[in-house]
């Protein structure tokens, strides 16, 4: 059975900071990684989407890696901003068509 | 381009009764999931539909029922609700092209 794993579970950091979140999968057959932001009370908005084939994913000031054969993907986030707050969660897909397992997601806090 | 649209946004309902949440999936997206988020949770997958039928089940009792139309659009039914189905439930869907789950803003759930 498919599980992800978050850390830390929650982050707090001064605007400006680099930071990373981190993933894990107890299964490397995946067909991809999804990451997500929700805002609190709200949905879900796709950020980085990495197919099980790369390495890698950016967008703007956010980069996500992939290492499948540890289990682990990273979110990079450069030079965070208070509108960065979020929580923010990862999320596999093991097999083609088949449903999103999610992690508990990492609860960021941007200071300003 | 429309994303996922959710409805209603909130609902209040007593236990014991039952209730009908509906989606509309993204334009060109044929497949629909369905996620219940508690307080403090990673999202939790109850189903998915694809050609007008339930494909995958999570862990989720059969007091959750679904249905998917024609025109793609779906509907959760949850019955004799508790008050532990107090959630805010999601609706994501994909479509042929690889490029992952768009979710809608969901829908709040409160059972008193």
């Amino acid at each position: 059975k498919q599980e992800v794993t978050q850390i830390p579970a929650a982050l707090s950091v001064p605007e400006g900071e680099n930071l990373v979140l981190n993933c894990s999968f107890t299964d490397s057959a995946i067909y991809n990684l999804q990451w997500f932001r929700q805002d609190p009370g709200k949905g879900l908005t796709s950020l980085l989407l990495i197919q099980s084939s790369q390495r890698e994913q950016t967008s703007g000031r956010l980069n996500a890696s992939l290492d499948k054969s540890s289990g682990r993907s990273t979110l990079y986030i450069a030079a965070s901003q208070p509108g960065d707050s979020a929580t923010y969660l990862c999320a596999v897909v093991s097999q083609a068509g088949t449903a999103l397992i999610f992690g508990k997601g990492t609860t960021l806090s941007v200071s300003s | 381009d429309a994303g996922v649209t959710q409805s209603p946004t909130h609902l209040i309902k007593t236990r014991g009764q039952q209730v009908t949440l509906r989606c509309s999936p993204k334009s060109g997206h044929d497949t629909v999931s369905w996620y219940q988020q508690a307080l403090g949770q990673g999202p939790q997958f109850i189903f998915q539909y694809y050609e007008e039928e339930e494909r995958q089940r999570g862990n989720f009792p059969d007091r959750f029922s679904g249905h998917q139309f024609p025109n793609y659009s779906s509907e959760l039914n949850v019955n004799a609700l508790l008050l532990g189905d107090s959630a805010l439930y999601l609706c994501a869907s994909f479509g042929q092209g690889g490029y992952g789950y768009t979710f809608g803003s969901g829908t709040r759930l409160t059972v008193v």
